[in-house]
């Protein structure tokens, strides 16, 4: 099983409206968990983190998690053209913190 | 500002070569990743190391080496490039106790 599994895509939604994109991991010692956005031709870039059950918020993004279920997603609300990239999820595993990706998924948001 | 710096944007190889790969940072961090991206395969990490000297094999070491002789330097060594190490390669760098990591520009190798 891959360590870390997201739906596959690409996904489509029009403006203005909610993208959800969803992760699963295998390691249920991990703590900590990223996304990362990256736009074509550039280095990724993180945009939310989450360290404990529920959800959190920042701005038109909320990142959801559920250890027990070992899951986690992520909420674009209001979406942008200018949102319109791969976001990758990214937990931290073992003592080192070692940082290990999802494979992304492609988000298109149609004008 | 959040400074990681890799000494190449673009690199063309021949097959058989030795190739370095070099990563800066400039935020004390104790972690660095070297990780290659390739279309529909994601982000695959080759290597990380957890502070000088130390390192721990990612999902793809095969065929690569790294070096950390300074906290600040991070180096992937293709010891002989093939064909199909032909990628893009990203340097990152990550306080332990944060996790998250700051990324570098990336360097497009080819390898012919």
């Amino acid at each position: 099983q891959k360590e870390v599994e997201q739906n596959s895509g690409p996904l489509s939604v029009p403006e203005g409206a909610i993208a959800s994109l969803n992760c699963t991991y295998s390691d249920r010692g991990s703590q900590s968990f990223f996304w990362y956005r990256q736009y074509s031709g550039k280095s990724p870039e993180l945009i939310m983190s989450i360290y404990s059950n529920g959800d959190k918020e920042d701005g038109r993004f909320t990142a959801q998690l559920n250890k027990a279920s070992q899951y986690v997603s992520l909420l674009i609300r209001d979406s942008q053209p200018s949102d319109s990239a791969t976001y990758l999820c990214a937990p931290i595993t073992g003592a080192n913190s070692k940082l290990t990706f999802g494979k992304g998924i492609t988000l298109s948001v149609r004008p | 500002d959040v400074k990681v710096t890799q000494s190449s944007r673009y690199l063309v190889k021949r097959t058989g070569e030795k190739v370095f790969l070099e990563c800066v940072q400039d935020m004390d961090h104790e972690n660095m990743f070297w990780y290659r991206q390739d279309p529909g395969l994601g982000l695959r990490l080759i290597y990380f190391s957890y502070d000088v000297k130390m390192k721990e094999k990612g999902d793809i070491p095969e065929g690569y080496s790294v070096s950390r002789e300074k906290k600040e330097r991070f180096s992937l060594i293709l010891e002989s490039a093939s064909t199909n190490q032909t990628s893009m390669y990203l340097c990152a760098s990550s306080l332990r106790d944060r996790g998250f990591a700051f990324f570098g520009q990336g360097t497009r190798l080819t390898v012919v």
